[in-house]
């Protein structure tokens, strides 16, 4: 299957600094990428939908102005989480769509965790 | 909004069992797709089935659906150890149209092989 890659695998930072997350799609072009978190226990939510070249798509009740989202090209697409506080500590999971086989395919996570 | 619900919450089995997994959702959907998640680990994707399909083949994994009930079952055979993780539906809906989603969830089947 196709490969997606992410970076860092895991970052601890102070609250009220910013953190980049890398997403990059290895063997194929991804138009689209999605954003996902998931807490403890807890299954996998959609936070908002990566476009390249336009502006992402956001959940309903996820803060646009908090989760940057850059998808600068086919194969790379960013999520800053800005001014970073204890409960956004989580793990942050990409994917992108294989849009031959409309098959998602998802990075490996980043767990994030904000003193 | 979550819209699939998996069932049973967790299973433990012997190795060497067959593991049988329910996912029910709520709205038409285009696809579902079943991953499995190792602990903190990323998502590997496992089968994805179309809403015109009924049953779906690989390797020890069988996927059934029926759209008519919206409800998918995942059957594991002859369980090995290494199957132990979490299990999670996620679906495709149709409302969006044409174009890449994100996927909803389900909420996960903890699976454990004992050896």
């Amino acid at each position: 299957g196709a490969v997606v890659s992410q970076h860092p695998s895991w970052v601890i930072c102070k609250s009220g600094t910013s953190v980049k997350i890398e997403c990059r799609s290895l063997d194929f072009q991804a138009t689209t990428m999605f954003w996902y978190r998931q807490f403890p226990k807890q299954s996998l939510m959609l936070m908002a939908t990566s476009n390249e070249g336009s502006k992402a798509t956001y959940e309903q009740g996820v803060e646009k102005d908090k989760f940057l989202i850059n998808h600068a090209s086919l194969t790379l697409s960013t999520l800053t989480v800005t001014s970073a506080h204890p409960e956004d500590s989580s793990f942050y999971i990409c994917s992108g769509t294989d849009e031959y086989t409309d098959t998602q395919y998802f990075g490996p996570g980043t767990r994030l965790t904000v003193l | 909004s979550q819209q699939g619900e998996e069932d049973p919450q967790a299973l433990s089995i012997q190795e060497g069992e067959n593991a049988t997994m329910n996912c029910s959702y709520k709205t038409s959907i285009n696809n579902l797709q079943w991953y499995r998640q190792n602990s903190g680990r990323g998502l590997v994707h496992l089968i994805l089935i179309r809403s015109n399909e009924r049953e779906k083949h690989s390797g020890r994994l069988r996927v059934t659906l029926d759209t008519s009930k919206k409800s998918s079952s995942l059957l594991i055979t002859a369980s090995r150890a290494a199957d132990t993780a979490s299990y999670f539906c996620a679906t495709d809906d149709s409302y969006s149209g044409g174009g890449a989603d994100g996927l909803t969830f389900g909420k996960g089947t903890h699976l454990i092989i004992q050896p």
